[in-house]
């Protein structure tokens, strides 16, 4: 079942812009994780977020999490050609015991 | 050099044969996972396992099997009965349950029946 949904779908924008993709999940969680995916390639970790908090940042990322709408967002600041992949949200239903549940991913694509 | 290695990259299966696909890691982590991922798709859960000798079905288990035998290795067996195979695989492995600690990937084996 999927438990995250991002949005938009595909978003292309210039070198040095910002980049916010959203996620929106149906049920109560305790941890909402971003990683990101180069094509073809296996995933990444970005960034951890625990339900009990609202806003984290490492290097150019800034995640936001609310819980009261079920939704989290993800800035990256800047951005670089390097940053075109896909990003997805994932979040640990049921506890995290068993397994991440991914929504279907925002592709991303940087234009120099 | 520690990771998550899955072997091989590519695979090509005719209809009717099993096939296993690889995955070893060297991070002393207990728990690993499969995941299937089609085209424009997010990630969709297979099997997974907390401790050696355990595992557990996800949403897809149907026409998959898997063994862990050691903590290193979590192989995944596509069998006949599985009717659509083509996909990319994705084995992670992660220190505790992964909504808690971030997960390590492999890099993937493609899929392909012919």
């Amino acid at each position: 079942s999927q438990q995250g949904e991002e949005d938009p779908q595909a978003l292309s924008i210039q070198e040095g812009e910002n980049a916010t993709m959203n996620c929106s999940y149906k049920t109560s969680i305790n941890n909402l994780q971003w990683y990101r995916q180069n094509s073809g390639r296996g995933l990444v970790h970005l960034i951890l977020i625990r339900s009990n908090e609202r806003e984290k940042h490492s290097g150019r990322l800034r995640v936001t999490l609310d819980t009261s709408k079920k939704s989290s967002s993800l800035l990256i600041t800047a951005s670089r050609a390097a940053d075109t992949a896909s990003y997805f949200c994932a979040t640990d239903v049921g506890g995290g015991a068993d397994g991440l549940t991914f929504g279907k991913g925002t592709h991303l694509i940087i234009q120099p | 050099d520690g990771g998550i290695t899955q072997s091989p990259k590519y695979l090509f299966r005719k209809e009717g044969q099993n096939v296993t696909l690889s995955c070893e890691q060297n991070l002393n982590h207990d728990a690993m996972y499969w995941y299937r991922q089609d085209p424009g798709q997010g990630l969709r859960l297979i099997y997974y396992s907390q401790i050696v000798n355990d595992f557990q079905k996800g949403d897809i288990a149907e026409g998959y099997s898997v063994s862990r035998e050691k903590k290193e290795s979590f192989p995944l067996t596509v069998t006949s009965a599985q009717k659509n195979p083509t996909a990319f695989y994705l084995c992670a492995s992660s220190i505790g349950p992964p909504g808690n600690t971030e997960a390590f990937f492999g890099q993937g084996t493609r899929l392909t029946v012919v």
